[in-house]
């Protein structure tokens, strides 16, 4: 059974930075590319970031670009996030999500339950 | 960037009765659309991909169909599980984009 384990979220002040980590098992890890999604409260969903299976190709949303790093480390079956000058609106529920294949397809067949990152003074 | 937008918002069906929520993309998608099913309190879940194909263990009740720009997702007889938030999302380019949702309600 895929299993996917958020963890990291909680309160950080804008302008700090935040590592989330999700821990996968239930499958080859690293046969799949990644993604990080991401849900503000009450509202809809926002593809976020993306990595190959390798760590060959990644990709992030504008929104997020330049300061949010995405990798994983498939010994240890985790992927991550680093988030780095918070703002407000990065306040989310993050989602670890798994593709279908090896590079990104950008559709996503199982999710985690998700880590909430809150961006407050 | 290709946009999707669903319609309508919000929808109210009775149980037993069919329910159609609408998707539509600002440019040709071919069938790269998924839908999701998302519950309160709970991640998405992947119900079709390739505008058609359900995902593994997804009832036949269940059905979506469409390519280009006007895609359906259409469920034959709502069941109580079934009322929840359904997104559509596009994954022809980058970025990935996700419709703003329907929310599935009970009449």
């Amino acid at each position: 059974e895929v299993q996917l384990l958020e963890s990291g979220g909680g309160l950080v002040q804008p302008g700090r930075s935040l590592r989330v980590s999700c821990a996968a098992s239930g499958f080859t890890f690293d046969d799949y590319a990644m993604h990080w999604v991401r849900q503000a409260p009450g509202k809809g969903l926002e593809w976020v970031s993306s990595i190959s299976y390798n760590s060959g190709g990644m990709g992030h949303a504008d929104s997020v670009k330049g300061r949010f790093t995405i990798s994983r480390d498939n010994a240890k079956n985790s992927l991550y996030l680093q988030m780095n000058s918070l703002t407000a609106e990065d306040t989310a529920l993050y989602y670890c999500a798994k593709d279908i294949g090896p590079a990104p397809s950008y559709f996503f067949d199982f999710w985690g339950q998700g880590t909430l990152v809150t961006v407050s003074s | 960037e290709i946009v999707v937008t669903q319609s309508p918002a919000t929808l109210s069906v009775s149980p037993g009765e069919r329910a159609t929520l609408s998707c539509r993309a600002s440019q040709s998608v071919s069938n790269n659309l998924a839908w999701y099913q998302q519950k309160p309190g709970q991640a998405p879940r992947l119900l079709i991909s390739g505008a058609s194909t359900r995902a593994t263990g997804i009832p036949a009740r269940f059905s979506g169909s469409g390519s280009g720009t006007e895609f359906t997702l259409t469920i034959s007889s709502l069941q109580s599980e079934d009322f929840a938030v359904y997104y559509c999302q596009q994954y022809e380019n980058w970025p990935p984009l996700f419709g703003q949702g329907t929310r599935l309600e009970i009449k």
